[in-house]
């Protein structure tokens, strides 16, 4: 079952924050943040393991709440290369029936005009 | 340089026939995946392999079959019992089960007519 991301698209100006967020019904056991420009591969962003930690590089920063099941991206001061798709994905446990499945979310379109 | 390949870029083919999409890597990594990129569905799981000789079904598996007879090599196969078989596919790998990064192959993009 795929997580669920939510917005489904944001718009912004250069400069302006955002997050997006990622929810599974299903115990995690990591959540990976990925971002595809159009008619490109994905591009690993980060990812966080469970024990509620909190990572980042230059702006983009994330946070994952296992207990929540849930997982935020947060992108501050937002550049025109910040443009593109967002992929939340999900791993479940080790011994679980979804360990090793990588699932991902439907994806958040993110604009950003100058 | 190490990376994942995924050919051809393009692919066309008459429906009813099947067809086998290439995914090779030589990053040595244990684990390799096959997704679906339909407009507006994100990237959905076909399959996925955890080790040589052993693969298991994604959330659209229908239609679809793999092999994992080499650890660097992964094809995918769309066969004839896929019912809209047309779209962008992508593989990825990564070093072991959901807690490394995934590396993506530039994907094939699938046509039937």
């Amino acid at each position: 079952q795929q997580p669920v991301q939510s917005p489904q698209a944001v718009i912004l100006r250069e400069g302006e924050d955002a997050v997006i967020n990622c929810s599974s019904s299903k115990a995690l056991y990591s959540v990976h943040w990925y971002r595809q420009k159009h008619g490109e591969a994905p591009v690993f962003l980060m990812i966080l393991l469970k024990g509620g930690e909190q990572k980042g590089h230059d702006k983009i920063s994330a946070s994952f709440n296992e207990k929540k099941q849930q997982s935020s991206l947060y992108l501050t001061a937002s550049q025109l290369s910040y443009s593109g798709t967002y992929f939340c994905g999900t791993a479940g446990n080790a011994g679980g029936t979804s360990y090793g499945k990588l699932t991902f979310g439907q994806g958040t379109i993110l604009t950003v005009h100058p | 340089d190490g990376g994942i390949t995924q050919s051809p870029k393009y692919l066309f083919r008459k429906e009813g026939q099947n067809v086998t999409l290439s995914c090779e890597q030589n990053l040595n990594h244990d684990a390799m995946y096959w997704y679906r990129q339909d407009p507006g569905q994100g990237l959905r799981l076909i399959y996925y392999s955890q080790i040589v000789n052993d693969f298991q079904k994604g959330d659209i598996a229908e239609g679809y079959s793999v092999s994992r007879e080499k650890k660097e090599s992964f094809p995918l196969t769309v066969t004839s019992a896929q019912k809209n078989p047309t779209a962008f596919y992508l593989c990825a790998s990564s070093i072991r089960d959901g807690d490394t990064e995934a590396f993506f192959g530039q994907g094939t993009r699938l046509t039937v007519v």
